[in-house]
């Protein structure tokens, strides 16, 4: 079974700053890693994802997010925050099998940013 | 394109009772997922659909149904409500290979 572990469910950065969203990863098979954001009362939109290509990926709105097999994490990462960043953001794992790509999804981290 | 649509937004009811939630999928796209999100945690997986067959069953009671219909929509169904089943209930699709999910906006469900 595949689980993901998000450090941290609260992250604080200030406009302008480095934006660092930690995701560790568990899964006996080689994995489909994805990120979601989630803006209040609203659903989940994709911004990236590792599917066995390229192990550094970028995705919409600037982020990016590098696969390091050898640490099982797929942090997340922008280099200037943007007010419009502020959600709550989640990792997710996904491996093919007999459930064609269930979700598994970490406990979410939900990102502030100051003025 | 239409994203995925979910039906209705919001809804509140009573302790017991049964309740059916809608989805249509992007068009093309023949596999639907539902998916549980309780406050303040990450979604949970309910139930896979693809081709109107299940393909995967997450650790839910048997209170909990779905089906997929001959157009790819889908219908999760719960019964004898609990107050535990107040949640965000959000639905997504996919292509045949479901390698990459595509999430309507959910419905927010209340039970009182």
């Amino acid at each position: 079974a595949q689980s993901v572990t998000q450090l941290g469910s609260h992250v604080s950065v200030s406009e302008g700053a480095l934006v660092l969203l930690r995701c560790n990863y568990s899964s006996s098979v080689p994995p489909y890693l994805f990120w979601y954001v989630q803006y209040p009362n609203q659903g989940l939109q994709l911004l990236l994802k590792y599917t066995s290509a390229a192990t550094l990926v970028k995705g919409i709105n600037g982020f990016e997010a590098e696969f390091k097999k050898s640490e099982t994490s797929f942090h997340l990462t922008k280099p200037s925050a943007h007010m419009s960043d502020a959600a709550e953001y989640f990792c997710a794992v996904s491996v093919l099998g007999t459930s064609y790509g269930k979700l598994t999804f970490g406990q979410g981290t939900i990102l502030t940013v100051h003025p | 394109d239409a994203g995925v649509t979910q039906s209705p937004t919001h809804l509140i009811k009573t302790r017991g009772q049964q309740v059916t939630l809608r989805c249509s999928p992007i068009s093309g796209h023949k596999s639907v997922s539902w998916y549980q999100q309780v406050l303040g945690q990450g979604p949970q997986f309910i139930f896979q659909y693809y081709e109107k067959e299940e393909r995967g069953r997450g650790n839910f009671p048997d209170r909990f149904s779905a089906r997929q219909f001959p157009n790819y929509s889908s219908e999760l169904n719960v019964n004898a409500l609990l107050l535990g089943d107040s949640a965000l209930y959000l639905c997504a699709s996919s292509t045949g290979g479901g390698i990459e999910q595509y999430f309507g906006p959910g419905t927010r469900l209340t039970v009182t």
